[in-house]
């Protein structure tokens, strides 16, 4: 079984809302990763938890907030966003290889649209 | 460092065979190629790992050659499933993964 699954598959918010992706993986995974897709370009990773500790933030703005409450569970905060944070998230899991990069898989991604 | 792919696009008609190629100015460990449909979520399609390796399965394989920075994606007698857009990944350290702009591959019938 190598599925990630999203919810929800779809989200509008406005920039005042908070609202929260989630992503889930049942594969044995320790690394969990989060992506902003814009249309055409490829995924740019935010941020990587590994073993549950927050490993990488790629300088993300703090409206973004991860959370990992276990090792099968990711979340991901939103707060505050602008209309240019309107994208696809991807969540992606992999084994935490040390000082290697392993196979990701990802889930189908959370559509947001900011207004 | 973002890999650079070419071409940016490909059309061909079924049957037809496309080289995508994807190259870096860093020192390569790994390279990781997807494909992604429309709306869909990037597919994992293999991972080649330093050792100038070459890897297949139906009628897609990749090389690596790590003396050149670069890894090429073949697709041998192209069927319509495999339109999308096709994206080479570089490891840059321990679960870092950093994309190429992606190839566009549209086949036609």
């Amino acid at each position: 079984d190598t599925e990630v699954t999203q919810t929800p598959k779809h989200l509008v918010m406005g920039m005042t809302n908070k609202k929260s992706l989630k992503c889930e993986q049942h594969m044995g995974h320790r690394a969990m990763y989060w992506y902003k897709q814009k249309a055409k370009k490829p995924p740019e990773l935010m941020f990587v938890y590994s073993y549950e500790k927050l490993s990488i933030n790629e300088s993300v703005p703090s409206r973004f907030s991860p959370e990992c409450p276990n090792s099968s569970l990711l979340n991901l905060h939103l707060h505050a966003l602008q209309p240019e944070d309107s994208a696809l998230y991807l969540c992606a899991s992999s084994q935490p290889v040390s000082g290697f990069t392993d196979t990701q898989y990802f889930g189908p991604g959370t559509r947001l649209t900011v207004l | 460092q973002q890999p650079v792919q070419s071409p940016q696009a490909v059309i061909l008609r079924e049957g037809e065979d496309a080289v995508i190629n994807c190259s870096s100015s860093k020192a390569l460990y790994s390279v990781h190629w997807y494909r992604q449909k429309h709306g869909e979520a990037p597919v994992f399609l293999m991972i080649l790992l330093k050792g100038g390796e070459q890897k297949g399965h139906d009628k897609i394989s990749a090389s690596f050659n790590e003396k050149k920075q670069q890894s090429s994606l073949y697709l041998t007698a192209s069927q319509l499933s495999y339109s999308g857009t096709y994206f080479c990944g570089t490891g840059q350290g321990a679960q870092k993964l950093v994309f190429g702009q992606g190839t566009r591959l549209t086949i036609n019938p």
